[in-house]
């Protein structure tokens, strides 16, 4: 079945860029009716969603990140990745990446990957 | 920007049945969009739990159920068991400002 894997620093520098890959297999990225998502986690808080792209490269971002995110797919590497700039200690959490279905429910989950911004 | 409004916690003796609210708006539940429950035990990543409004996946026991009327939705859990304390998350998809997913701010379920 497929799975997903979250790649990327542990640790970024305030005002600089996040970056995040996730990487599918047991499947290629490209097959089904789905779409790709983000999602982050605070320490002890609530679900987040970031954003999402089909394999044909459209997007939708969360308004309140809208400014500062960028996700791009790679269908030749099955990956999609996340890009978030100007960070600051709000955006340390953990980030999931996800396979989104047309009516919006997430499966599967990666197992997540904790981004602590800090200098 | 919409959100989904969820109980910060709720709590139940084993065998019991309790229910998670989750509130919307015209814009997201009202609007006819699916509801989604996710299940995420302590440490670990959120599981699907309903999927559909009331739908379970594959090996969700019939213990829970889902339910939507109007701009609101229901998460049921009957028969509580100790295995069942975890955080609970509703999920649906908003129409406004050129579309996007949210979720609730999640529930934490106390088996006593």
């Amino acid at each position: 079945q497929v799975q997903l894997q979250e790649s990327g620093p542990g640790l970024v520098k305030p005002s600089q860029t996040l970056s995040l890959t996730c990487t599918v297999s047991g499947g290629s990225i490209s097959s089904g009716n789905y779409y790709w998502s983000w999602i982050r986690q605070p320490a002890g808080k609530g679900l987040e969603w970031i954003g999402r792209i089909y394999t044909s490269g459209t997007t939708n971002y969360n308004p309140s990140l809208k400014s500062r995110v960028t996700i791009s797919v790679d269908t030749s590497k099955n990956q999609f990745s996340l890009k978030l700039s100007s960070v600051t200690a709000a955006d340390t959490a953990v980030y999931y990446c996800a396979r989104g279905s047309v009516f919006n429910w997430f499966d599967p989950w990666g197992q997540g990957t904790l981004v602590t911004v800090s200098s | 920007q919409s959100v989904l409004t969820q109980p910060p916690s709720v709590s139940g003796a084993p065998g019991q049945r309790v229910t998670i609210s989750c509130t919307g708006s015209s814009s997201n539940i009202g609007a006819g969009y699916d509801v989604h429950w996710y299940q995420q035990l302590p440490g670990t990543v959120p599981k699907v739990l309903i999927y559909g409004n009331n739908i379970r996946p594959s090996g969700v026991p019939d213990r829970f159920s889902g339910s939507r009327s109007g701009t609101s939705a229901s998460l049921a859990i009957t028969g509580l068991q100790a295995e069942d304390e975890a955080d609970y998350y509703c999920q649906s998809y908003d129409r406004s400002l050129s579309g996007y997913v949210l979720f609730g701010g999640g529930t934490k379920l106390t088996v006593l």
